[in-house]
């Protein structure tokens, strides 16, 4: 069936450095939503893209959107502890009762001092 | 302060008895979800209502019964469950079900653990 697939699905960096995880569907999307949840916590949603090639910042993570609209990342730049959590990128997906928020894996990040 | 507010916080249960799950959600939205997120598996969405009406169940057993009396209250009856019922159940509302283009407010979750 169609799915959303997140790599990798751990990791662990030091401190101040870079981190990123990647998302790809089995089918084109309409958007890309990504969420974070931190240990203990509960999904927050982060960014939504929606145009082939889109790339969105905030502070030090970078979102981008595949041109095919099928794959997309999310890079940190100098991770910092606050970053520890688990992100996961969703996207609509077709099921037999519609379009529906298909979440993925999620990458498990870890940062040490 | 999320907007969304589940109770109980957590919730221990034998497989006999039957507890229901609260959500209340305050941003005005018209779909509500059910998910369990169990560990190392991805979210796995339950049941979707919009407009108070269930729109999708996920071939979820039927010892898990929703309940939406209003836009803004949820509740997931549970009864006779199993231990690998054991999870987090998130509730999440967004602005309304269009096909996954809106985001998704969550709750804080039930840890659910069954004994």
């Amino acid at each position: 069936g169609q799915q959303v697939m997140q790599i990798p699905q751990y990791q662990h960096v030091q401190e101040g450095e870079d981190f990123t995880t990647y998302c790809n569907s089995s089918t084109t999307l309409s958007n890309i939503q990504w969420y974070k949840q931190r240990p203990g916590g509960h999904p927050v949603f982060l960014i939504q893209l929606v145009k082939s090639g889109e790339v969105k910042k905030q502070k030090r993570l970078t979102f981008q959107f595949g041109e095919a609209k099928k794959n997309s990342s999310l890079h940190i730049t100098a991770t910092q502890t606050t970053d520890v959590g688990t992100y996961f990128c969703a996207g609509p997906l077709f099921t037999g009762g519609g379009n529906k928020l298909t979440f993925g894996t999620g990458t498990q990040l870890k940062v040490e001092l | 302060e999320t907007g969304v507010t589940q109770t109980p916080r957590h919730l221990v249960m034998g497989m006999t008895n039957k507890k229901s799950l609260k959500c209340e959600q305050h941003l005005g939205h018209n779909a509500m979800y059910w998910y369990k997120q169990s560990a190392k598996k991805p979210l796995e969405l339950m049941f979707v209502y919009n407009f108070k009406e269930q729109t999708e169940n996920n071939s979820v057993p039927s010892r898990f019964s929703p309940e939406c009396p209003n836009s803004s209250h949820l509740f997931l009856h549970l009864h006779t469950l199993q231990p690998e019922d054991s999870a987090l159940y998130l509730c999440a509302s967004s602005q309304d079900r269009q096909g996954g283009w809106q985001p998704q407010h969550f709750g804080d979750g039930t840890r659910l653990s069954i004994l």
